[in-house]
């Protein structure tokens, strides 16, 4: 099975700041990634999928990339409503298909 | 609008059986392949099984294998989990989850199948005596 690692586990930024989040799949994934956003008590929200493609409706400052093992998240001016888990998801090498463990974004 | 509403969930002992369901609206039903995804009390999330839009092609994390069985009911636009020998790992909030696209001939291995681009709210099953 393909292992998703996160980091950080935690990530305190302030509002406004950049946020860059890391993912690290333990066997290449080429670009078959994708990033959800969950926040206290809500499901999940499909965020960027393909490494670097936005959902319909999330915003351009959340953006994408990577490739093979490496992945990252950013979030170019962080607004309130963007304190929130995160996480990232491989669909390359399945069944099956695995998650990271999340990264908690918080306000510092 | 594409909506997914999970129901089912109760408190049950361990070694009982469970059935979730999960109804869907807005969109072809049939024509995209669906998920179970769960999420135990604080903890990340998990895939549990996937089905393709017609229903023939089912895939399992070994994790339920043997004890979970995912369906569809194309004519009630409804995706369903079949839960039996439940223990207590098996807590969690389960979720039903759209994929953007379907199987092709009956293969599911493709990347359009396996990532979600809708969730429902969940619905927690909490396995105990």
């Amino acid at each position: 099975e393909t292992v998703m690692t996160q980091s950080p586990a935690t990530l305190s930024v302030s509002p406004g700041e950049r946020a860059t989040l890391s993912c690290r799949a333990s066997e290449t994934v080429t670009s078959n990634l994708a990033w959800y956003q969950q926040k206290p008590g809500q499901a999940p929200r499909l965020l960027i999928y393909d490494t670097s493609t936005r959902a319909t409706g999330i915003p351009a400052r959340f953006s994408g990339g990577g490739f093979g093992t490496e992945f990252t998240l950013t979030i170019s001016s962080l607004q309130s409503e963007d304190f929130a888990v995160y996480y990232c998801q491989q669909y390359s090498n399945w069944p099956p298909i695995t998650f990271g463990q999340g990264t908690r974004l918080e306000i510092k | 609008e594409v909506q997914l509403l999970e129901s089912g969930g109760v408190l049950v002992q361990p070694g009982g059986s469970l059935r979730l369901s999960c109804a869907a609206s807005g969109f072809a039903f049939s024509s995209y392949a669906m998920s179970w995804v769960r999420q135990a009390p604080g903890k990340g999330l998990e895939w549990v099984s996937v089905i393709s839009g017609s229903g023939g092609t089912t895939y399992y994390a070994d994790s339920v294998k043997g004890r979970f069985t995912i369906s569809r009911d194309i004519s009630n636009n409804t995706l369903y989990l079949q839960m039996n020998g439940l223990r207590a790992g098996d807590t969690a909030v389960y979720y039903c989850a759209k994929a953007p696209g379907d199987c092709t001939n009956g293969v599911c291995y493709g990347t359009e199948t396996a990532h979600f681009d809708s969730w429902g709210q969940g619905t927690l099953v909490t396995v105990s005596s």
